[in-house]
C-alpha cells in the first residue's frame, strides 16, 4: 500500500494523558498536512510541513499540541494533557508539489474519557 | 478569511438518477482552487474533482461535473447516473494558491 498511512487508527485515553499520532505520507511527497475533524463538521486545518519545515500553524493548535517532521518523511502529532474537547478524528494528508491533489490517510480517531 | 458553505446537510437520490450538491464560498482572492472530496463511511477522503478559478470551463470527471460560477462564488457538484457506491459525505473545499491549506465546508451526506 503506497498511500498515506496513520497510526494508530483508534486511541482511547484518559483526560490529562499525553498521546502521539504518526503519519507516513506518500514517499515522494514533500508536503504534509494535519487536519482535525469533529462529528458533523468538515476537517479543519491544523498545520503543514514542507519537507522538515513547519510552515504554518492554525490558531486551533494550542500550546498543548506539537507536530514534528524531523527528517522530512513521517510526522508526529503530540497532544499533551488531553482534554475531552480534543476528541476528534485527526487526519493527515500529503501532496507532491504546490497546488496538486492532497491524498488523505484514514485518520486517527481520538476519544478522551 | 475564506469560508465555505454547504447548505444541504443531507440529500438522497435514486440509483441511475442525477443529483446536484450545492456549495458557496467567500473570498477576496482571485487565484484559488476548488475541490469536491468524497468521504465514504469509515473510509478515507478521496478527491472527486477540482476546478482552477482562472479556468472558465467547468471541470468534468466521468459521471461527476461542476457548475462553477465565479462571480456568484458558487461551485455545485452534479452526479449523473448515481450508483450505490456514491453514498458518502461530500465536502466542498477551497484552497488559496499561496497557502495550500484546504478550507472545508460542513459536508453533505448523500444517500443513494
Amino acid at each position: 500500500d503506497t498511500g498515506v498511512s496513520q497510526d494508530p487508527r483508534h486511541k482511547i485515553t484518559k483526560r490529562g494523558q499525553n498521546v502521539t499520532f504518526r503519519c507516513d505520507p506518500i514517499s515522494e511527497h514533500n508536503r504534509l498536512y494535519w487536519y482535525r475533524q469533529t462529528l458533523g463538521q468538515g476537517p479543519e486545518f491544523l498545520t503543514y510541513f514542507q519537507n522538515e519545515a513547519q510552515l504554518e500553524k492554525s490558531r486551533l493548535l494550542s500550546d498543548r499540541f506539537s507536530a514534528e517532521r524531523p527528517k522530512g518523511s513521517f510526522s508526529t502529532l503530540e497532544i499533551q494533557r488531553t482534554e475531552q474537547g480534543d476528541s476528534a478524528m485527526y487526519l493527515c494528508a500529503s501532496s507532491g508539489t504546490r497546488n496538486t491533489e492532497a491524498f488523505f490517510g484514514q485518520g486517527t480517531r481520538l476519544t478522551v474519557v | 478569511a475564506q469560508t465555505v458553505t454547504q447548505s444541504q446537510p443531507e440529500m438522497s437520490v435514486q440509483e441511475a438518477e442525477t443529483v446536484t450538491l450545492s456549495c458557496t464560498y467567500d473570498t477576496s482572492e482571485n487565484n484559488y482552487y476548488l475541490f469536491w472530496y468524497k468521504q465514504p463511511p469509515s473510509r478515507q477522503m478521496i478527491l472527486v474533482i477540482r476546478q482552477e478559478a482562472y479556468k472558465q470551463q467547468n471541470a468534468t470527471e466521468n459521471r461527476f461535473s461542476v457548475n462553477f460560477q465565479k462571480a456568484a462564488k458558487s461551485f455545485s457538484l452534479k452526479i449523473s447516473d448515481s450508483q450505490l457506491g456514491d453514498t458518502a459525505m461530500y465536502f466542498c473545499a477551497f484552497m488559496n494558491r499561496d497557502t495550500d491549506k484546504l478550507i472545508f465546508g460542513t459536508g453533505t451526506r448523500l444517500q443513494v
